[in-house]
């Protein structure tokens, strides 16, 4: 069954860090470009990063930009998404997601994780 | 970027009403265009992507249509089950927005 498991939520002060991991199973890792999605209380969903399946390649949306870094360690099958410059708008349950195809460019996300929330508050 | 806009927000309905929603791209993204649907406290569910092809498992009653800007999701006939958050997202470009959702509350 393939399966992403995020863990490494929790409270962190504003302008602390925090990293996020996701562990993967059920499916070649390696062979996938992977990505971060996130949802804020009551709000709706925002793409926040992605990677390639070498990781020569990264994005970002543009809130995250220079705080967040998603990385990955194939021979673990995991992903991260290292954060630091907490902000209280980064509040939100952070989801890992794969996406429907392995083959060049992009594809929606059909395998989800559960979702760890981050919480960033004094 | 790439911004999707979806409408209504909110939608109300009874069980066995047909159901429109709306998304449209602030540019054209061809057919890269997904619909996901969201329970609370759970992670999305991928219903269709290539703008009109539907995931395995997912009951006919649901279908999509549209390419450049802009997208319809339909339900023939709503049913208990659907009563949702259901998003578009463009997978276009490497941003991969997302629209703002839409709830489908029981009228």
């Amino acid at each position: 069954e393939v399966q992403l498991l995020e863990s490494g939520g929790g409270l962190v002060q504003p302008g602390g860090s925090l990293r996020l991991s996701c562990a993967a199973s059920g499916f070649t890792f390696s062979s996938y470009g992977m990505s971060w999605v996130r949802q804020a209380p009551g709000k709706g969903l925002e793409w926040v990063s992605a990677i390639s399946a070498r990781a020569d390649s990264t994005n970002y949306a543009d809130s995250v930009k220079g705080r967040f870094t998603i990385s990955r360690d194939s021979s673990k099958d995991t992903l991260y998404l290292q954060m630091t410059s907490l902000r209280a708008d980064d509040t939100a349950v952070y989801f890992c997601a794969k996406p429907s195809s392995a083959s060049g460019r992009y594809y929606p996300y059909d395998v989800w994780g559960q979702g760890t929330q981050v919480t960033v508050s004094a | 970027d790439i911004q999707m806009t979806q409408s209504p927000s909110t939608l109300s309905a009874s069980v066995g009403d047909r159901v429109t929603i709306t998304c449209r791209a602030s540019q054209s993204i061809s057919s890269s265009l997904a619909w996901y649907q969201q329970k609370p406290g759970k992670a999305p569910k991928l219903l269709i992507e290539k703008a009109s092809s539907l995931e395995t498992g997912v009951p006919s009653r649901f279908s999509g249509s549209g390419s450049g800007t802009e997208f319809t999701l339909t339900i023939s006939s709503l049913q208990p089950d659907d009563f949702a958050t259901y998003y578009c997202q463009q997978y276009n470009s490497y941003s991969r927005a997302f629209g703002q959702g839409t709830k489908v509350e029981i009228k």
